[in-house]
C-alpha cells in the first residue's frame, strides 16, 4: 500500500491565485514528519516546510503553509499568491518514528505549471 | 547554508565501466543518501549511511556499492554499468538527530547516461 499519495500528477495555475497541492499519508506510528520538498526544471530538491505529528499549529514559511490535518491524514501544501518561479516539481515526503530511522517515504510528485 | 556538491552533472559512460559519482557535504552531517529519480517513479533510496564506515541498504541496492571513508564524503559505486542505471542520481545528507524534523538537504543532482 502507498504510504504517501500525491493523487494530482500534473497541475495548470494561473499567476497570482492560491495553489493547493494534495499529500495523504498513511501510518500507525504516533510519531512521524512531513516534509515538502520543490525540484525546478535544473534537479535540485529545495526543502519547503515541515510538519511534526505532534505540532499544535500548521507549519507556515513565507509564501508556503501545510493545512494538516491529522484525522483525515493529509498534509496539503498551501502556495499563496503563486509566481511564475513556482513551476516546478513538488514532493511530500514522510518519516515514522523517532531515533535511528531516518529515512524518508517519498509520493510520486506533482508537476505544478503557474501560467501567466 | 548548507551545501552539497556532487561532483558532476552530466555524466555519459559505456555499459561494462566502474563509475564513480561523488558526493560532499560541508555542514558536519552524520546521515548521507543516495537516491535515484526517474520519471513517475519519484526518489528510490540506493543506499544511506549514518556514521564513517556504515553503510545501510535502501530500497534498490543491486547493482551499486557505496563508500564512506571520511564523514563529509559518500560515494556511490556502478560497479559495471549497465543500460537500466541510466538516470539522475541525487545526493543528500542530515542531522541524525532523534527528532523527526531534520529535513535532508540535496546536491543538484547527476544525470548518469549509459550507452
Amino acid at each position: 500500500a502507498q504510504k504517501i499519495t500525491q493523487t494530482q500528477p500534473g497541475m495548470f495555475v494561473q499567476e497570482k491565485e492560491a495553489v493547493t497541492l494534495d499529500c495523504t499519508y498513511d501510518t500507525s506510528d504516533p510519531s512521524y514528519g512531513l516534509f515538502w520538498y520543490k525540484q525546478p526544471s535544473s534537479g535540485e530538491m529545495i526543502f519547503l516546510i515541515y510538519q511534526g505529528s505532534y505540532d499544535q499549529q500548521n507549519a507556515t514559511e513565507g509564501r508556503y503553509s501545510l493545512n494538516f490535518q491529522k484525522a483525515r491524514k493529509s498534509a496539503n501544501l498551501v502556495i499563496s499568491a503563486s509566481q511564475l518561479g513556482d513551476s516546478a516539481m513538488y514532493f511530500c515526503a514522510m518519516r515514522e518514528g523517532w531515533g535511528s530511522n531516518y529515512q524518508l517515504i517519498w509520493g510520486a510528485g506533482t508537476k505544478l505549471i503557474i501560467k501567466p | 547554508d548548507v551545501k552539497v556538491t556532487q561532483s558532476s552533472r552530466y555524466l555519459v559512460k559505456r555499459t561494462g565501466e566502474k563509475v564513480f559519482l561523488e558526493c560532499v557535504q560541508d555542514m558536519d552531517h552524520e546521515n548521507m543518501f543516495w537516491y535515484r529519480q526517474d520519471p513517475g517513479l519519484g526518489l528510490r533510496l540506493i543506499y544511506f549511511s549514518y556514521d564513517v564506515k556504515m553503510k545501510e541498504k535502501g530500497d534498490i541496492p543491486e547493482g551499486y556499492s557505496v563508500s564512506r571513508e571520511k564523514k563529509e564524503r559518500f560515494s556511490l559505486i556502478l560497479e559495471s554499468a549497465s543500460t537500466n542505471q541510466t538516470s539522475m542520481y541525487l545526493c543528500a545528507s542530515s542531522f541524525r538527530g532523534d527528532d523527526s524534523n531534520q529535513p535532508q538537504h540535496f546536491g543538484d543532482g547527476t544525470r548518469l547516461s549509459i550507452l
